[in-house]
């Protein structure tokens, strides 16, 4: 069963400004991931957030957890051509980590 | 550093061929995952090993898949009889740990199946 629910699907921005993508989940959890995906490759890590923990950074990226409202977001800042990927959230569901479906995010020129 | 590295990286075949993929793990990780990945699905966990002993395998669709880790640096993902709906992309990742001190999952470029 999906865990995490991105949203939304998909996102197209100019470059230079900010994304966000939210997701959403429905048992407690440890923690939270983000990872990317550029076409035709594997996921890539990006950050990863404990239950204790409200706000991480990790360069142009931003991710806070919410765990009364089980929500989670990731702010890209000032983004590039380069960003333009797939975003997946997976959190923790007993020794197994599930991920969402995906946030799709294209950065227009 | 190598990474995970996954064969072939593109596979075709007819349907009923038997189908074989392959993963080399990050040498001294203790967990090696199998996934597959449709725009219908997304990512599914299909099994994982812990110490090249498979854990939960529950992903697994049907008996016409089968997952060996013979040692620490080698697992298989086979597929027979291969079926059409069986076409997807197969990732293979590996990770540190899991549970409450869970690392990252470190993935390979998959393999593009498809089945005719």
């Amino acid at each position: 069963s999906q865990q995490g629910e991105e949203d939304p699907q998909a996102l197209s921005i100019q470059e230079g400004e900010n994304a966000t993508m939210n997701c959403s989940y429905k048992t407690s959890i440890n923690n939270l991931q983000w990872y990317r995906q550029n076409s035709g490759r594997g996921l890539v890590h990006l950050i990863l957030i404990r239950s204790n923990e409200r706000e991480k950074h990790s360069g142009r990226l931003r991710v806070t957890l919410d765990t009364s409202k089980k929500s989670s977001s990731l702010l890209i800042t000032a983004s590039r051509a380069a960003d333009t990927a797939s975003y997946f959230c997976a959190t923790d569901q007993g020794d197994k980590i599930i991920f969402g479906k995906g946030t799709r995010l294209h950065i227009l020129p | 550093d190598a990474g995970v590295i996954q064969s072939p990286r593109h596979e075709v075949t007819e349907m009923g061929q038997e189908v074989t993929l392959r993963c080399k793990p990050i040498s001294g990780h203790d967990y090696l995952f199998w996934y597959r990945q449709t725009m219908m699905r997304g990512l599914e966990l299909l099994i994982y090993f812990n110490n090249n002993v498979p854990i939960d395998d529950s992903g697994m669709p049907e008996d016409r898949f089968s997952a060996k880790m013979p040692n620490a640096s080698f697992s298989t993902l086979k597929i027979q009889p291969s079926e059409p709906r069986d076409s997807a992309v197969y990732f293979c990742a590996s990770s540190l740990s899991l549970g409450e001190s869970n690392q990252p999952q470190h993935f390979g470029d998959g393999t593009r199946l498809s089945i005719l």
